[in-house]
């Protein structure tokens, strides 16, 4: 499987910090996604970034991919309490199909 | 709002009902999905859909069977299902291979 694996699986942090995850895949990638998710509700759509980009940011959040490594991170920084959710990274490769991994929770403590 | 409406939000169904789920995108893409989502597991893609055509099943058991009447809708038809089928099953739609819209999902209950 190419599916992304975020780690860590849980994080908690306090307001103000910064928040760091990882995700780790299989083969090689077109594109790579971030995507936030809120308890029991859609995915909403973060950052994409493209196998031939190293770093993206977009407002809070900053994207770094290493291709080599095959890996990506998501830092979101001054994490705020609304900020809690849940964080996945995607892959694609060949053809429409995105591979999506067990994600990670993130709790920021007022 | 994404754009990507689903109903029914929640349903509770027998194992011997048939009952259907529906997903309607009003972004004009031309790719649409079905993903299920049970606790502790990646989100696992069922169905894919490229322009009304079915485009990819990953082994997807065929109590769950998808309709693509037009790029716009999809359908997820359920029967005969199993109690552990019960999950969150989200659609998604992608114009070609970028950003996916997701609905707020359809949370199955199998009794």
């Amino acid at each position: 499987s190419q599916q992304g694996e975020e780690d860590p699986q849980a994080l908690s942090i306090q307001e103000g910090e910064n928040a760091t995850m990882n995700c780790s895949y299989k083969t090689s990638i077109n594109n790579l996604q971030w995507y936030r998710q809120n308890s029991g509700r859609g995915l909403v759509h973060l950052i994409l970034i493209r196998s031939n980009e190293r770093e993206k940011h977009s407002g809070r959040l900053r994207v770094t991919l290493d291709t080599s490594k095959k890996s990506s991170s998501l830092l979101i920084t001054a994490s705020r309490a609304a900020d809690t959710a849940s964080y996945f990274c995607a892959t694609d490769a060949l053809g429409n199909q995105f591979y999506f991994g067990t994600g990670t929770s993130l709790t920021v403590i007022p | 709002e994404t754009g990507v409406t689903q109903t029914p939000r929640h349903l509770v169904m027998g194992m011997t009902n048939k009952k259907s789920l529906k997903c309607e995108q009003h972004l004009g893409h031309n790719a649409m999905y079905w993903y299920k989502q049970s606790a502790k597991k990646p989100l696992e893609l069922m169905f894919v859909y490229n322009f009304k055509e079915q485009t990819e099943n990953n082994s997807v058991p065929s109590r769950f069977s998808p309709e693509c009447p037009n790029s716009s809708h999809l359908f997820l038809h359920l029967h005969t299902l199993q109690p552990e089928d019960s999950a969150l099953y989200l659609c998604a739609s992608s114009q070609d291979i970028g950003e996916l819209f997701f609905g707020e999902g359809s949370r199955l209950t199998v009794l």
